[in-house]
């Protein structure tokens, strides 16, 4: 147990759908971590929240995706009308961090895959 | 620009050998160092990081690696490799430009042969 938890691990759909991805960070970590990962590839930051806060995004980041962290602890990571492109593994990861250098490593989950057919 | 380079793709090692994995990054300031290993099948594990201090940093599975300023070089090493050690493994940076997110090497493949 990672204690960093995603679901689905799996997500199977069509060109066009929309899915959306769950992360469930260390409960007292408050940073936040997107990243996708492509076959033979190391992972590509996405995106990231302290707390609450979406404080930095990729240009990976196009605008059929959104990411939120309602409440500071759980995010989603939504994509809309997916393309074949889309498809890889979603990780999420999360830290804890006092100011912006304060030491920050980061704990990844298991991943969601996601393949668009 | 990519600030972390891996340049060994796929390394092919039998049982006891010795191991070095190298690892560049393009970047003049301050810097926080990692390898992250990936087991077939498995999430992204913490192998050893660098902070400060003693450029010598010791992680699990008797791995450590060496901060080199001079050569922008952050170099795994283990003497004598294992089966189990068969696995991806990600050199990654924290860049003190404010952004606190890892920018990931491609990744080494290594294969140990029984």
């Amino acid at each position: 147990d990672t204690g960093v938890s995603q679901d689905p691990r799996h997500k199977i759909t069509k060109r066009g759908q929309n899915v959306t991805f769950r992360c469930d960070p260390i409960s007292e970590h408050n940073r936040l971590y997107w990243y996708r990962q492509t076959l033979g590839q190391g992972p590509e930051f996405l995106t990231y929240f302290q707390n609450e806060a979406q404080l930095e995004k990729s240009r990976l980041l196009s605008d059929r995706f959104s990411a939120e962290r309602p409440k500071g602890s759980f995010s989603t990571l939504e994509i809309q009308r997916t393309e074949q492109g889309d498809s890889a593994m979603y990780l999420c990861a999360s830290s804890f961090s006092r100011g912006k250098s304060g030491a920050n490593v980061l704990t990844f989950g298991a991943g969601s895959r996601l393949t668009v057919l | 620009a990519q600030s972390v380079s891996q340049h060994n793709h796929h390394v092919i090692l039998s049982e006891a050998a010795s191991l070095e994995l190298g690892c560049n990054y393009s970047y003049g300031g301050t810097v926080n160092l990692f390898w992250y290993v990936q087991y077939p099948g498995q999430h992204l594990q913490l192998l050893l990081k660098y902070f400060s201090g003693d450029p010598l940093v010791k992680g699990i599975k008797g791995f450590e690696a060496e901060f080199i300023k001079s050569k922008f070089s952050f170099n795994l090493r283990k003497p004598s490799v294992q089966w189990s050690d068969t696995a991806e493994y990600f050199c990654a940076v924290i860049l003190d430009t404010g952004r606190r997110a890892l920018t990931f090497g491609s990744g080494t493949r290594l294969q140990v042969q029984p």
